[in-house]
């Protein structure tokens, strides 16, 4: 498996909660990925980063917000969770050496509010 | 912007046999990347194998082989040999400008 790594696996919390969601990995990838999966549904890309200092919005709008500041870590940010946000969370990352840009993912965050 | 359709929401295979997945895509662009990602129960996503779209020989990997069709916009995954450990969620994926558009998926399940 990749060297890429969640943080919590698991989180049930209550409405109008702040959480930080974890992500990072070990192999030096530029680009990371949040991602964001219904149960038995596909994935849907809410935010990227192709480096430091570099942030961007994906396709499905979220409320949540992100920051690189590191190249290994890549949080995910809900200011005030909403019954909305229960998810599963997926983080992944990719080199841009890589002729394929394969993308490598975590194990996902399983969150739920309540 | 591109659209990704696996039409099977659930398949079952008995260990040993073959099965074969169906995904077509939509999308103008001319050069890409394909995927078949592999979701197990409760474990993290992996990649089972990837085509580009301007080689026109199907990629394999050991007992997973691709039928591309791009004209047809047509990729569809084989699994040869089925084993209990094939039983997973299923992900067609479609790569331009390295951000991935997934299909919905499908369930595989390997009986005995």
């Amino acid at each position: 498996e990749a060297d890429i790594y969640q943080t919590p696996r698991y989180l049930v919390i209550g409405t109008g909660k702040k959480i930080t969601l974890e992500c990072s990995q070990t192999m030096g990838h530029d680009k990371m990925y949040w991602y964001q999966q219904d149960p038995g549904m596909e994935l849907h890309l809410i935010h990227y980063s192709y480096g430091v200092n570099s942030t961007e919005k994906g396709d499905l709008s979220s409320e949540s917000t992100v920051s690189r500041i590191r190249t290994e870590h890549f949080p995910l940010t809900l200011e005030s969770a909403r019954p909305s946000h229960t998810s599963q969370y997926l983080c992944a990352s990719s080199y841009r050496g890589s002729s394929y840009n394969e993308q490598f993912f975590g194990p996902g965050t399983r969150l739920t509010v309540l | 912007a591109q659209t990704v359709t696996q039409s099977q929401p659930e398949m079952s295979v008995q260990e040993a046999e073959t099965v074969t997945l169906s995904c077509t895509y939509d999308t103008s662009e001319n050069n890409y990347y394909l995927f078949w990602y592999k979701q197990p129960p409760s474990r993290q996503m992996i990649l089972v194998i990837r085509q580009e779209a301007y080689k026109q020989q199907n990629a394999t990997e050991n007992r997973f082989s691709v039928n591309f069709q791009k004209a047809a916009k047509s990729f569809s995954l084989k699994i040869s040999d089925s084993q209990l450990g094939d039983t997973a969620m299923y992900f067609c994926a479609f790569m331009k400008a390295s951000k991935l558009t997934f299909g919905t998926g499908t369930r595989l399940q390997v009986t005995l």
